[in-house]
């Protein structure tokens, strides 16, 4: 059974520590998606891939943020510096784009917590 | 540009009761619509899809509609378990957001025993 993996599962860390979060997609697809969760928020899209190509990451904050896929098996979204506002689960999926919509597989999450 | 609404919860049943979870949404085009379901601690798992007005997703036992004329696509269970209790988050992709998915606010369903 594919799953999409993600590592770490949490992450406490200090206000202006740089974060790291990685994510494994599911072998032969070749989308990937980054989501913040919050109470507040709710689920937000932050950056997506297709075959490793940025597509847009107008959902995320650039002075901050970076997303990037060295290669097919591997997915990172940083925070450098971190604030306490990043503290939200963050949500990798995986997918294989069909003619009307891209067909998604989450993952587990990191929850982050920035203090 | 495009957006789901849909109920706001929590909503609360006793077992076996039917469950009704509104969703409607705005969109230009012909979009998919979903439902995902997130049970506590994990992500987002697809429930149902319907990519065309007047199809059924059905699974699990839930199924939903798309109304292409009351721009709906509501979420029903005929009878509830105690393991549906999640929170369900309806969704739509469509050509105008470049087949984005956009969530709504998701509601946190509770089925009592």
């Amino acid at each position: 059974d594919a799953r999409v993996t993600q590592t770490p599962r949490h992450k406490v860390t200090e206000m202006g520590q740089e974060v790291t979060m990685r994510c494994q997609p599911i072998l032969g697809h070749n989308t990937v998606f980054w989501y913040r969760q919050t109470m507040m928020q709710g689920l937000e899209l932050l950056a997506y891939f297709r075959n490793r190509a940025p597509l847009d990451d107008s959902g995320m904050p650039k002075d901050r943020f970076s997303a990037e896929m060295p290669d097919a098996t591997l997915a990172t979204l940083k925070i450098q510096p971190s604030e306490p506002r990043d503290s939200a689960v963050y949500f990798c999926a995986s997918g294989l784009n069909r003619a009307t919509h891209y067909e998604q597989y989450f993952g587990p999450g990191t929850r982050l917590t920035v203090t | 540009g495009d957006s789901v609404t849909q109920m706001e919860g929590p909503v609360t049943l006793s077992e076996e009761a039917c469950l009704t979870i509104n969703c409607t949404y705005t969109a230009t085009g012909y979009p998919s619509l979903f439902w995902y379901v997130q049970y506590p601690g994990e992500g987002l798992q697809l429930l149902l899809k319907a990519t065309k007005a007047d199809d059924k997703g059905s699974n699990k036992g839930f199924e939903a509609t798309y109304r292409k004329e009351t721009t709906s696509f509501h979420l029903e269970k005929g009878s509830v378990q105690v393991s549906d209790s999640a929170v369900y988050f309806c969704a739509l992709s469509g050509d105008t957001g470049g087949f984005k998915t956009i969530f709504g606010a998701g509601t946190r369903l509770f089925v009592k025993a």
